[in-house]
């Protein structure tokens, strides 16, 4: 099985409103990641977590908080965010690089964001 | 800072046409080196990497990339391209040593594919 799979799909959310993106892989892989990526541009990395510690956060606004409670899990807490964060999220997983070895990242199908 | 350009932003091809796909990076140490695809409304998926050995590296749908280290160049290439091949193309670039797995994409390119 080589899925990561995101839900929702679609959200629509106020920039009053709480909500979370979840994301979830079951191929072993111990280090994920969260995506931004607007229309015809190339994915932006937020955040990576490796043995579900947070090793890299790309400067990402408060506003966007991650959580990994567990291996298999990713989620992407949202609060108070702007009508620029309108997005598609994605997350990704992959086995924990090792020095100059690497895996490739296998991706979700995200999740389309819409922030009113 | 490392980057990852790529030339062409938007081809237009007819069936049966040849394809290459330019990419260039900068970094000048060990690489390692990624094709993906994104079909209209599908979720990224790798196309061919390269970590080491053979310069030439075939990957799936019949692509193929060569890696030319005094070019720092990583192009990806077709013999005869189908209207299925219409889709987003990034070449991604992750920089070697630690175990971060950050990777750096291009702008990406559109590809459009003629009946």
């Amino acid at each position: 099985d080589t899925e990561v799979t995101q839900t929702p799909k679609h959200l629509v959310m106020g920039m009053t409103n709480k909500k979370s993106l979840k994301c979830e892989q079951h191929m072993g892989h111990r280090a994920m990641y969260w995506y931004k990526q607007k229309a015809k541009k190339p994915p932006e990395l937020m955040f990576v977590y490796s043995y579900e510690k947070l090793s890299i956060n790309e400067s990402v606004p408060s506003r966007f908080s991650p959580e990994c409670p567990n291996s298999s899990l990713l989620n992407l807490h949202l609060h108070a965010l702007q009508p620029e964060d309108s997005a598609l999220y994605l997350c990704a997983s992959s086995q924990v690089p090792s020095g100059v070895s690497s895996y490739e990242q296998y991706f979700g199908p995200g999740t389309r964001l819409t922030v009113t | 800072a490392q980057s990852v350009s790529q030339h062409n932003h938007h081809v237009i091809l007819s069936e049966a046409a040849s394809l290459e796909l330019g990419c260039n990076y900068s970094y000048g140490g060990t690489v390692n080196l990624f094709w993906y695809v994104q079909y209209p409304g599908q979720h990224l998926q790798l196309l061919l990497k390269y970590f080491s050995g053979d310069p030439l590296v075939k990957g799936i749908k019949g692509f193929e990339a060569e890696f030319i280290k005094s070019k720092f160049s990583f192009n990806l290439r077709k013999p005869s391209v189908q209207w299925s091949d219409t889709a987003e193309y990034f070449c991604a670039v992750r920089s070697g040593s630690g175990n971060t797995g950050k990777l750096i994409f291009g702008q990406g390119t559109t590809l459009q594919v003629k009946p």
